[in-house]
């Protein structure tokens, strides 16, 4: 069954780096997601991408943050200068034509020190 | 504000034992509401979507209700590998199509043998 991939798992890195976090998402699938969990809180919504263009972004997703999708199948997520509040779990997700159902990759675990 | 509410924080059951979790929600106009089991440090994997109010889900144990107000989570004959997070969430009518989505805080299930 195809599945949502993300690469790293794990990433550590010194505040104010930039890190990319990538995403492979389902093949057929057209609107990609990325999430984030804080240890212990809820899944937060940060952006939702269609077409080649953000549909929806929250509050989160601020000038620090961007979302590319640099060719057929990778999908990433940016962040320019981390913060140690960046750390977290970080979920992309898909979904296919017509359906609302988004798809999970495993994650990429995020510590900024 | 859409808002989704998780209950019981965390459910204690002895293998067998069948219970159910609540989801209560708030929202202007649902376009969709969605289960999903989280095991620790994983993605969520996606379970079901409702859409509409009497409609009703099964696979394997699990049996998902929705009314206009909330949604049941019915775990018939749980074991012990039934124990994870099971996150609700729900997707708004309003804004752009394939958006985001509204997750609660999770019920924590443990079933013992």
């Amino acid at each position: 069954e195809p599945e949502v991939t993300q690469t790293p798992s794990h990433q550590v890195t010194q505040m104010g780096q930039e890190v990319i976090l990538r995403c492979v998402p389902i093949s057929n699938h057209l609107y990609f997601y990325w999430y984030r969990q804080i240890l212990g809180q809820k899944v937060e919504f940060l952006v939702s991408f269609y077409n080649n263009e953000i549909s929806e972004k929250s509050e989160i997703f601020d000038d620090q943050f961007s979302v590319e999708r640099p060719d057929g199948s990778n999908f990433t997520l940016k962040i320019r200068s981390t913060k140690l509040e960046d750390s977290a779990m970080y979920f992309c997700a898909s979904s296919p034509p017509g359906s609302e159902t988004q798809y999970f990759g495993p994650g990429t675990r995020l510590l900024v020190l | 504000e859409d808002q989704v509410t998780q209950s019981p924080e965390a459910l204690r059951l002895q293998e067998g034992e069948s219970s159910s979790l609540n989801c209560s929600y708030t929202v202007s106009g649902l376009r969709g509401l969605f289960w999903y089991r989280q095991d620790p440090g994983k993605g969520p994997e996606f379970l079901f979507t409702l859409y509409s109010a009497g409609e009703e889900k099964e696979k394997e144990r699990l049996k998902a209700t929705l009314t206009k107000k909330e949604s049941f989570l019915h775990i018939t004959a749980p074991k012990p590998e039934d124990s994870a997070t099971y996150l609700c969430a729900l997707r708004d009518a309003g804004g752009t199509s394939y958006g985001k989505l509204t997750f609660g805080q999770g019920t924590i299930l443990t079933v013992h043998p």
